[in-house]
């Protein structure tokens, strides 16, 4: 069956450390990866996309790897704040753009000062 | 960024009513819209695909005649609850897509449904 797993429901770091997040899926082909920040009650913020064809994206203090071999992307803050307490969601498009996007659980970062 | 609205934010009803969810998208059109449902602790379930001037591709087992959806204009769509009970309590969320080809979906800020 086509899974989309990220494997920690929750990670807690200390203030200034890397917080690296797991994204694994099954059974599917996806042309690109999402990943979204999403806070308590609120609607997901889009934060990086990555193409398969593409190994590493950064944004500031934001870097995503995809490893299509693997089927696992890799969700990385460096020098990390308390502001960066949040919900990271993994999700990707089964069938492309335009398509809906499914979606992994979720892993609960918090950072403690 | 492009932005989406939806409203109402947060909604309390009874058990046999029925609740309206608009989802707007303010500065570009959007020819297609996706609703979402995520309970606590869950990730987001699609559950239907909203096309502009077109009925609604709703998931298995979502029931389409108990989720109304309706895309009227490029701009606008709406979820309606039917006869709402308890466990339709859920975090509704819409998104949609910057045409132009562009991948990124842009979601609303969710609507919170409590239905005693």
């Amino acid at each position: 069956s086509q899974k989309i797993e990220q494997n920690s429901e929750a990670l807690n770091i200390q203030e200034g450390k890397t917080a690296t997040l797991t994204c694994n899926y099954t059974n599917y082909s996806p042309a690109y990866l999402q990943w979204y920040r999403q806070d308590p009650g609120r609607g997901p913020v889009f934060l990086l996309l990555i193409r398969e064809n593409e190994k590493e994206k950064r944004k500031e203090r934001l870097k995503v790897t995809f490893d299509t071999t693997l089927k696992q992307s890799l969700f990385h803050i460096t020098a990390s704040q308390p502001a960066d307490s949040a919900t990271y969601l993994c999700a990707l498009a089964p069938q492309g753009a335009g398509t809906a996007l499914i979606f992994g659980k979720g892993t609960t970062l918090s950072v403690s000062s | 960024g492009a932005v989406v609205s939806q409203h109402p934010s947060r909604v309390i009803c009874k058990s046999g009513t029925s609740v309206k969810i608009e989802c707007r998208s303010l500065d570009f059109q959007a020819t297609t819209m996706f609703w979402y449902r995520q309970f606590p602790k869950q990730s987001l379930m699609l559950m239907a695909t909203s096309n502009e001037g077109s009925k609604a591709t709703y998931e298995q087992g979502v029931e389409k005649d108990k989720f109304l959806i309706n895309h009227a204009s490029l701009t606008l769509s709406t979820l309606t609850v039917t006869s709402a009970h308890p466990e339709d309590s859920s975090f509704y969320i819409c998104s949609a897509r910057v045409p132009n080809g562009r991948e990124t979906q842009y979601f609303g800020p969710g609507t919170r449904l409590l239905v005693l």
